[in-house]
């Protein structure tokens, strides 16, 4: 079954502190592997999408990594500030036509000062 | 920057009403969506479509959505009988096919209550 599982389910960190997300997943055939920011009643916002090839990508203070053969990925955040909290989302794109996207439930991030 | 829009932000219903929800998505891209995140649940897919036609859709999407682009620049979701686990937030997304990464585009959501 094509599942998107992310931990921690919820973290709090001090501001200007760095923290890891964790996500791994069984979706196959696999295209691609996207982390997205969702803020409260908001929609996600894209941060980083990586192919089966790319090991690692960077967007600002976010810095996502792939590993396709353990099919784990992982979101680190530097420096983090107070508009950092958020959920973040591990999604997950299958090869075919109308690349539907499989979400994992997120991390729910709480930066506080 | 261009954006996808979706209205109402938020649209209360009574059970066994229809309903439909609107998106504007971003111009000249061709690749459309419909998602639903029940209260406290992950985003969940509900269907694609492209080139004026369903090109895939989950079991979530039975006969009682439909969708629609009626005149090139709308792009509506129809559910004809509302039931209360309807209720959810309705994200609408965008992707232009070409040379853009595969990155989806999300509206800020439609909240659907249905008492």
């Amino acid at each position: 079954k094509n599942q998107v599982e992310q931990s921690p389910q919820s973290l709090i960190i001090l501001e200007g502190k760095n923290c890891t997300l964790q996500c791994n997943y069984t979706v196959s055939p696999f295209s691609n592997l996207r982390w997205y920011k969702q803020d409260t009643g908001r929609g996600p916002v894209s941060l980083t999408i990586m192919t089966f090839s790319e090991n690692t990508k960077s967007n600002g203070r976010y810095t996502a990594t792939l590993d396709a053969d353990t099919k784990q990925s992982s979101l680190h955040i530097t420096a983090s500030q107070l508009s950092d909290s958020a959920s973040y989302i591990c999604v997950v794109s299958r090869a075919r036509a109308g690349t539907a996207l499989i979400f994992g439930k997120g991390t729910t991030l709480s930066v506080s000062s | 920057e261009p954006e996808v829009t979706q209205t109402p932000s938020h649209q209360v219903t009574q059970m066994g009403q229809e309903v439909i929800l609107r998106c504007v998505p971003i111009s000249n891209h061709l690749y459309f969506y419909w998602y639903r995140q029940i209260l406290g649940q992950k985003v969940e897919f509900l269907v694609s479509f492209y080139n004026n036609e369903i090109s895939e859709k989950s079991e979530i999407f039975d006969d009682q959505f439909s969708v629609e682009r009626p005149d090139g620049s709308n792009f509506t979701l129809k559910i004809r009988s509302t039931k209360l686990e309807d209720s959810a937030m309705y994200f609408c997304a965008s992707r232009a096919g070409t040379g853009d990464g595969n990155i989806q585009y999300f509206g800020a959501g439609t909240r659907l209550s249905v008492l």
